[in-house]
């Protein structure tokens, strides 16, 4: 099945700073890479997404790269503010048969953003 | 509001008791999932259903049951077979298919004590 490692498992940055973390996959089948952010004691929700036919997408001060040929993604915030202290997920979807549309989770980056 | 509701937020069980989790949406989601979350490990997945009364086992189903008779929801079952149950449980549902957005619920925080 599909694995995700995802790096560094803790960051710390100065507000306004840039921060990048790194996911990598191994199932060369997978085509969907969306970014989760989780605040304390709340789910997880979509910040980012991108999709195999693209190499890069931004939203404001966020943006991801795609690389399907060394099977990594990253996501880069730009301009760091303390709100964007939360945990970090990366997440690959797996196609086909019984796991059509199945997310596999990285481990998660907690990333501290200080004023 | 669409969205999707886990209940309770916090559960307590005594060892030995089956303790059974609430996941509701409104969203016309077709899929829908369970994950357990511990520390440093990310999100794992438990069940998962993509149409009613279907359902696959995830990477981590022993000591868990699901059921999914209506689309709207999707209940998670914690036996006593689960040996360490102490847990964050998020539910999360979707559009049937890949490539499509996984919205979450608050999670239901489980301590056996």
């Amino acid at each position: 099945g599909e694995n995700v490692e995802q790096h560094p498992s803790t960051l710390s940055v100065q507000e306004g700073d840039s921060a990048v973390i790194k996911c990598t996959y191994s199932d060369s089948a997978s085509n969907y890479f969306p970014w989760y952010k989780q605040e304390l004691g709340k789910g997880p929700q979509l910040i980012i997404d991108i999709r195999s036919n693209v190499g890069e997408k931004k939203d404001q001060r966020i943006a991801v790269t795609l690389n399907k040929t060394a099977k990594h993604f990253s996501l880069h915030i730009t301009e760091t503010q303390p709100e964007d202290s939360a945990v970090y997920f990366c997440a690959a979807s797996t196609s086909g048969g019984t796991s059509y549309g199945k997310l596999t989770f990285g481990q998660g980056t907690i990333l501290t953003v200080h004023p | 509001d669409g969205g999707i509701t886990q209940s309770p937020k916090y559960l307590f069980r005594k060892e030995g008791q089956n303790v059974t989790l609430s996941c509701e949406q409104n969203l016309n989601h077709d899929a829908m999932y369970w994950y357990r979350q511990d520390p440093g490990q990310g999100l794992r997945l438990i069940y998962y259903s993509q149409i009613v009364n279907d359902f696959q086992k995830g990477d981590i189903a022993e000591g868990y049951s699901v059921s999914r008779e209506k689309k709207e929801s999707f209940p998670l079952t914690v036996t006593s077979a689960q040996k360490n149950p102490t847990a964050f449980y998020l539910c999360a549902s979707s559009t049937q298919g890949m490539n499509t957005e996984a919205f979450f619920g608050q999670g239901t925080r489980l301590t056996v004590v």
